[in-house]
């Protein structure tokens, strides 16, 4: 069965410093891959996603994150990180075809403070 | 304000009652997903609908079911509630069905007392 999973369940950073939170799948096949944010009180927000192609992919917000494949990971990064990026952080993954395709499948999400 | 519309926006009610709780997709979008957010469990796929069609079905219990009518809303009916069906349920919508273009509402919080 598919599973992600986010080792840190809570971060805290200063402003300014870099990020990176960490993300591992296991899949049968390459799936899709996702992160998302989600601030108190909202639903979630897509930050970037994977399908194919340039292992390194470029989101919204500044942030970016690394395919490799060899280590089934999915790492989110940012080089300097801001008061606003306090939320957490859902990795998801979801299959490139069939009949679940469309559907997410989240990590436990990883709590980002942020200290000024 | 995403464009897909959940109500309430926090429910709380009894164990053994049934709720029903309403998304409206983005317009123009066809599918409607259904997602659990609890402690727990985290954030956990219930049930896909496109254009009124059930086209996925996840970890939703029995008890739990869900509908999405011609006009393209879609509503989730859970009964004979449990105090660990205390979550936040999320509605995301996408453009087709086969998409993961979705766009997630803020929720619906629903307390079970």
């Amino acid at each position: 069965a598919q599973s992600v999973t986010q080792p840190d369940i809570h971060i805290t950073v200063s402003e300014g410093a870099s990020l990176e939170l960490r993300c591992n799948y296991s899949y049968g096949a390459t799936p899709y891959l996702f992160w998302y944010v989600q601030s108190p009180g909202q639903g979630l927000q897509l930050l970037l996603k994977y399908f194919s192609g340039d292992t390194l992919v470029q989101g919204i917000k500044g942030f970016e994150a690394e395919f490799k494949r060899s280590q089934s990971s999915f790492n989110l990064r940012k080089p300097s990180v801001h008061w606003s990026d306090a939320a957490e952080y859902f990795c998801a993954v979801g299959p490139a075809g069939g009949t679940s395709y469309g559907k997410l499948t989240f990590g436990q999400g990883t709590i980002l403070t942020v200290h000024p | 304000d995403s464009g897909v519309t959940q109500t309430p926006k926090h429910l709380i009610t009894a164990t053994g009652q049934r709720v029903t709780l309403r998304c409206s997709p983005r317009s123009g979008d066809l599918s409607v997903y259904w997602y659990q957010q609890s402690l727990d469990q985290g954030l956990q796929f219930l049930i896909h609908y496109y254009n009124g069609e059930e086209r996925a079905k996840g970890n939703i219990l029995e008890r739990f079911s869900a509908q999405q009518f011609p006009d393209l809303h879609s509503e989730l009916n859970l009964s004979s509630l449990e105090l660990g069906d205390s979550a936040l349920y999320f509605c995301a919508s996408s453009p087709t069905g086969s998409s993961y273009g979705y766009t997630f509402g803020s929720g619906t919080r629903l307390t079970v007392v």
